[in-house]
């Protein structure tokens, strides 16, 4: 069954360094999201992405955050210099369409960025 | 602001019963709901889509849709240990995001 991959699982940064973490979509979907939650908190939502472009983003995706999707395939985060409150899981989802009945949106196994 | 709200639990329920998970939201809007099960340390993975009132049975799940009344809820019936887990409300409302509640921890106890 297709899935969602993501990398790496951990990662480790120090303040003010730069990550970049990795998504593949599951491949015939479309939309394409980033969320993340803090240990012991909700799912917040950071970004939708359609036809190469920002389709809807949160508050919390500041002018630190970008994505993009450098091939076909991947789909990325970048969080240009981080902060110790960015420590959370990351996780990257995918839908195949948009439209009443199609936001079924299916998660990767997450990425743990830590920041020291 | 569109929230949805859960109560956190923890809900224990005896093995082969019933367990019932509900959900508020605030939002009139267009809206699709679904409910996604997290383990401990691991992803959401979603387990139950609904978008209009009614029932919606997928073998052991059912999920129910009240839009005049704001709610939605899941039952799952013959609840096994494997069901142990945070069950996550999600709405759909209108936009591309889903909006999340903070989650339902379920224990069945064997």
């Amino acid at each position: 069954e297709p899935e969602v991959t993501q990398t790496p699982s951990h990662q480790v940064t120090q303040m003010g360094q730069e990550v970049i973490l990795r998504c593949v979509p599951i491949s015939n979907h479309l939309y394409f999201y980033w969320y993340r939650q803090i240990l012991g908190q909700k799912v917040e939502f950071l970004v939708s992405f359609y036809n190469n472009e920002i389709s809807e983003k949160s508050e919390i995706f500041d002018d630190q955050f970008s994505v993009e999707r450098p091939d076909g395939s991947n789909f990325t985060l970048k969080i240009r210099s981080t902060k110790l409150e960015d420590s959370a899981m990351y996780f990257c989802a995918s839908s195949e369409a948009r439209g009443q009945g199609a936001w079924e949106q299916y998660f990767g196994p997450g990425t743990r960025l830590t920041v020291t | 602001q569109k929230e949805v709200e859960q109560n956190s639990g923890p809900l224990s329920v005896p093995e082969g019963a019933i367990a019932s998970l509900n959900c508020t939201y605030s939002d009139r809007g267009s809206q699709s709901f679904f409910w996604y099960r997290q383990y401990s340390g691991k992803s959401p993975e979603l387990i139950m889509s609904i978008y209009s009132n009614g029932d919606k049975e997928d073998g052991r799940f059912t999920a129910q849709l009240n839009k005049a009344s704001q709610y939605v809820s899941l039952l799952i019936r013959d609840s096994q240990p494997s069901d142990s887990a945070t069950y996550l409300c999600a709405g759909n409302f209108g936009n591309e995001k889903l909006t999340f509640g903070t989650g339902t921890r379920l224990t069945i106890i064997p």
